[in-house]
């Protein structure tokens, strides 16, 4: 069974780069069933989709993040990665991974890691 | 971007009641390309359906998801302890990929 983890610093400070991973185990994310994909939530608030990367390296972004985020495959390793430039108080948030699989038409999110928090703060 | 807008916001229930919660989206959703999450404090979200009525494994058949277009539900036909949390309707058949702002359902 298919578990995904997320790992990364806890704590980030204004105006650095906020460097997340997300390792599989128990399936290859390069497989051509699948996508991954990283999703927010902020203290107390709803889940924010942050973009997807195809099992090919093919990486789709929600615009409102677009100009900060960067997704990227490592097939050697299987993982994938999640990077946000210029953090501020507002990226703040529990972060996500999650596998997408199809439906035979879309992909939607079947399996998510436990999530872990980080805070941006000085 | 599609706006999914769900409703009630909160709802007060006790254990063994039906209860349907209402997921609205501003633009059609294509092959009905919409999902159902639960969430409890403290967890991921788990997934109950996808394509509007699929249901997820081990979702147990208490839970029922319909709908298509713009308008979806999720009903719960008799309501155990373990189903108060916050549910949410997500489409994603159309990039940006997005949520509902949730459904909380809290014990009367």
């Amino acid at each position: 069974q298919v578990q995904l983890r997320e790992s990364g610093p806890g704590l980030v400070h204004p105006s650095d780069i906020l460097s997340l991973s997300c390792s599989v185990s128990g399936g290859s994310v390069s497989r051509s069933v699948f996508y991954w994909a990283w999703i927010r939530q902020p203290p107390g608030k709803g889940l924010e989709w942050i973009g997807t990367i195809s099992y090919s390296g093919s990486p789709d972004y929600n615009p409102s993040l677009k100009s900060r985020v960067t997704i990227s495959l490592d097939t050697s390793i299987n993982q994938f990665s999640l990077k946000v430039n210029s953090v501020a108080a507002a990226d703040t948030a529990v972060y996500y991974c999650a596998r997408q699989r199809s439906d035979g038409h879309f992909y939607y999110m079947d399996v998510w890691g436990n999530g872990t928090s980080v805070t941006v703060s000085s | 971007e599609i706006v999914l807008t769900q409703s009630p916001g909160t709802l007060s229930l006790s254990p063994g009641e039906r209860v349907t919660l209402s997921c609205r989206a501003s633009q059609s959703l294509s092959s009905n390309s919409l999902a159902w999450y639960q969430q409890k404090p403290g967890q991921a979200p788990r997934l109950l359906f996808y394509g509007a009525s699929s249901r997820a494994t081990g979702i147990p058949d208490r839970f029922s998801g319909s709908g298509s277009g713009t308008d979806f539900t999720l009903t719960i036909s008799r309501l155990e302890p373990e189903d108060f949390a916050v549910y949410y309707c997500q489409q994603y058949g159309r990039s940006p990929y997005t949520f509902g702002l949730g459904t909380k359902l809290e014990i009367k």
